[in-house]
C-alpha cells in the first residue's frame, strides 16, 4: 500500500539559507500535518491543511510557511535557517472528520541539519 | 486543549517479562487515543488506537492498551517483552469532537528490554 512520501530524506543547509520540504500524502487523504521533532524531543505540531486550506496552526515560526497544492501534496518552506531548526520533520496524512481515524499515517521524515 | 503525560522517561524490563508504559491524558471533548513507536532514525509507526468500543484495544506486535475513563489513562502493555521491542514509545491524543484537530504527543518513554 502507498504510504506518505517525504523528500528529501536528508538535507544539510547553512545558517540563513532556505529549505523546502515536500510531502506526498496517501491517495484520497485530504488532510496533511507537519510536525517537528528536535533531538530527544517529542513531535511538535507545526501546521495542518485540509482541502488545500490551512486548518490549524501550532508552534510554527514566522520564518516558515507551508501550503497544500491541488494534488494534495504539501510543501514546508523554511527561510533564514537557524541552528535550532535542525530536527526531524514529519509529515502525516489522514482523512478528516474521523471518517477513517487510524490516527495519522506518518512519513519517514526529513532530517534537516543546519550548520 | 488537550495534553498527554508519560510519567516515565525510561522503562527497563527483562526479556520475557510483562511490560507497561504509562500514559494519562487530558482532553475537553471525546478522547481519541493512540500509541506510536519510533525506532532510531525512523518515522513514527502506528501501534494501536482507541476511538470507541471495548476498553481493551489490541494492536500490532502483541501490544495492547486499556482505556480507563475514570483515571484518564491509556497504558500500553505487552505480556512478554522482546529485545526487539526496545524503542521510543509515544502516546498521543486528539479531541474526537473537533474534526481534524492535530494529534498532541507525550514526551515519549524509552523502553529498554534486556536479554
Amino acid at each position: 500500500a502507498a504510504g506518505v512520501i517525504q523528500s528529501p530524506r536528508h538535507l544539510i543547509k547553512e545558517k540563513r539559507e532556505t529549505a523546502t520540504l515536500k510531502c506526498y500524502p496517501i491517495p484520497r487523504h485530504d488532510t496533511v500535518y507537519w510536525y517537528q521533532q528536535g533531538p530527544g524531543q517529542d513531535p511538535q505540531f507545526l501546521i495542518s491543511f485540509y482541502e488545500k486550506m490551512q486548518s490549524d496552526k501550532g508552534s510554527i515560526p514566522d520564518r516558515f510557511s507551508a501550503q497544500q497544492f491541488s494534488d494534495y501534496h504539501s510543501e514546508l518552506n523554511m527561510s533564514s535557517l537557524e541552528l535550532g531548526d535542525s530536527a526531524l520533520y514529519f509529515c502525516a496524512s489522514s482523512l478528516a472528520g474521523g471518517r477513517e481515524d487510524y490516527g495519522y499515517t506518518f512519513g519517514s521524515g526529513t532530517r534537516l541539519t543546519v550548520v | 486543549a488537550q495534553s498527554v503525560a508519560q510519567p516515565e522517561d525510561q522503562v527497563n524490563v527483562a526479556e520475557g517479562n510483562p511490560l507497561t508504559v504509562k500514559c494519562t491524558y487530558s482532553v475537553s471533548g471525546n478522547p481519541y487515543l493512540f500509541w506510536y513507536v519510533q525506532y532510531p532514525n525512523r518515522g513514527l509507526q502506528f501501534l494501536l488506537k482507541y476511538i470507541t468500543g471495548d476498553n481493551l484495544v489490541k494492536g500490532s506486535y502483541g501490544f495492547e492498551a486499556e482505556f480507563n475513563k475514570s483515571q484518564t489513562s491509556f497504558h500500553l502493555k505487552k505480556p512478554s517483552a522482546l529485545v526487539s521491542d526496545s524503542a521510543l514509545y509515544f502516546c498521543a491524543v486528539r479531541d474526537g469532537n473537533s474534526g481534524n484537530t492535530p494529534l498532541v504527543f507525550g514526551k515519549g518513554t524509552r523502553l529498554s528490554v534486556i536479554a
